[in-house]
């Protein structure tokens, strides 16, 4: 079965960067674009951008530009979300998704990252 | 950038109940809309796609309607673990993709 595993929670310093890592299981996992969504806490789901794992390509919502960078490990199965610069209002769970038919079929469990001096 | 607005913002009703969520577009989408469902702590499922399709293994009790920018997801029956918090997407003009704020969906 389908499987998006995200790695653990993070506290960070405003300023700093963060990792997030997906490692997918259950499917080819160059075959399927990874994107991510990010929800602040009691907020809504927010699109981050995308990462076609075949070629690497990424396509970034323009709030992210300069600040996001999507990379992918294709010999681990393994999508990367970078975001530098960190602030307060990042304050949020990311998620990994990974669309069937164009729609976020498939989830991983979400990453909670705080950041706070 | 499209805007989804999804109203009311909570819902209270009982078990047994007949729900009705909506979702108004900023312009059309046509059917390039969805529904998720997402319990505290957990991430988003995806019940419905292209406005009117369940996705797979999602019980008869859910629908979606609509088009434009005018949809609508009915919960027939409510079950007790149907109260969660809803929210409805658009792919249609990308990017990026949109999310409507989210209907909380109460137990009265």
């Amino acid at each position: 079965q389908v499987q998006l595993v995200q790695s653990g929670a993070e506290v960070k310093k405003p300023g700093a960067s963060v990792k997030v890592s997906c490692k997918a299981s259950g499917y080819t996992f160059t075959g399927y674009y990874m994107h991510w969504v990010r929800q602040a806490p009691g907020q809504g789901l927010e699109w981050m951008g995308r990462i076609n794992p075949n070629s690497g390509g990424t396509n970034y919502a323009q709030k992210f530009q300069g600040r996001v960078t999507m990379t992918r490990d294709t010999s681990i199965s393994t999508a990367y979300m970078e975001l530098s610069r960190l602030r307060s209002d990042d304050t949020a769970v990311y998620y990994c998704a990974s669309p069937r038919s164009g729609w976020y079929y498939y989830w991983g469990q979400g990453t909670l990252v705080t950041v706070s001096s | 950038e499209i805007v989804l607005t999804q109203s009311p913002a909570t819902l209270s009703l009982s078990p047994g109940e007949r729900a009705t969520l909506s979702c108004r577009a900023s312009q059309s989408v046509s059917s390039y809309l969805a529904w998720y469902q997402q319990k505290p702590g957990q991430a988003p499922r995806l019940l419905i796609y292209d406005a009117s399709n369940r996705a797979t293994g999602i019980p008869a009790r859910f629908s979606g309607s609509g088009s434009g920018t005018d949809f609508t997801l009915t919960i027939s029956s409510l079950e007790p673990e149907d109260f969660a918090v809803y929210y409805c997407q658009q792919r249609s003009n990308w990017p990026p993709d949109t999310f409507g704020q989210g209907t909380k969906l109460e137990i009265k």
